[in-house]
């Protein structure tokens, strides 16, 4: 079983809509979540992170953190043609900084 | 947020020679940072962390004559890539933790 879990896409949503985005993690231990998105050819870009149960919300993005289930969700509300990259769940490895990133899931929103 | 930056964003070398990827935390001390490695379509690979005035520490698999780590300050460490061969071709990325994870803007090496 792969450490951090996402399904790779493409998620196709319309302009103006909601989009979903999923993440499993397998170890329980983990305290920090991370959301990437990273544009075609160039690096990654912090989006958001998460550390207690819950939802965090920044503008029109809202991360869900559920430690029990082992799952962390990103929310994209309004969603924009700009948006479209594809988005990195990583999770940290004990405390160390170390990321253990998912193989992300490409997101198309189209006009 | 903060600033890593890294360089060079493009190279391209002949088999058999060597290749330095710089990367410096501009605004911050980064006792730790990392290296990772990104192949087409795939996500990032964590190779190695780069401790400031101690070895790197590589993950299984990781050559680390191959991919020679140096971190001489708190601000610069660098990825030197030896003997460089084709399959070496891949997307370069560095970060440096402050707080949260910044990512360099990565490095293209091509192998030809």
């Amino acid at each position: 079983q792969k450490e951090v879990e996402q399904n790779s896409g493409p998620l196709s949503v319309p302009e103006g809509a909601i989009a979903s985005l999923n993440c499993t993690y397998s170890d329980r231990g983990s305290q920090s979540f991370f959301w990437y998105r990273q544009y075609s050819g160039k690096s990654p870009e912090l989006i958001m992170f998460i550390y207690s149960n819950g939802d965090k919300e920044d503008g029109r993005f809202t991360a869900q953190l559920n430690k029990a289930s082992q799952y962390v969700s990103l929310l994209i509300r309004d969603s924009q043609p700009s948006d479209s990259a594809t988005y990195l769940c990583a999770v940290n490895v004990g405390n160390t900084g170390k990321l253990i990133f998912g193989q992300g899931t490409t997101l198309q929103v189209k006009p | 947020g903060a600033v890593v930056s890294q360089h060079p964003s493009r190279v391209i070398c002949k088999s058999g020679t060597s290749v330095k990827i710089e990367c410096r935390s501009l605004d911050f001390q980064a006792t730790t940072m990392f290296w990772y490695r990104q192949f087409p379509k795939q996500s990032l690979m964590l190779m190695a962390t780069s401790n400031e005035g101690s070895k790197a520490t590589y993950e299984q698999g990781v050559e680390k004559d191959k991919f020679l780590i140096n971190h001489a300050s708190l601000t610069l460490s660098t990825l030197t890539v030896t003997s460089a061969h084709p399959e070496d071709s891949s997307f370069y990325i560095c970060s440096a933790r402050f707080e949260e994870a910044f990512f360099g803007q990565g490095t293209r090496l091509t192998v030809v």
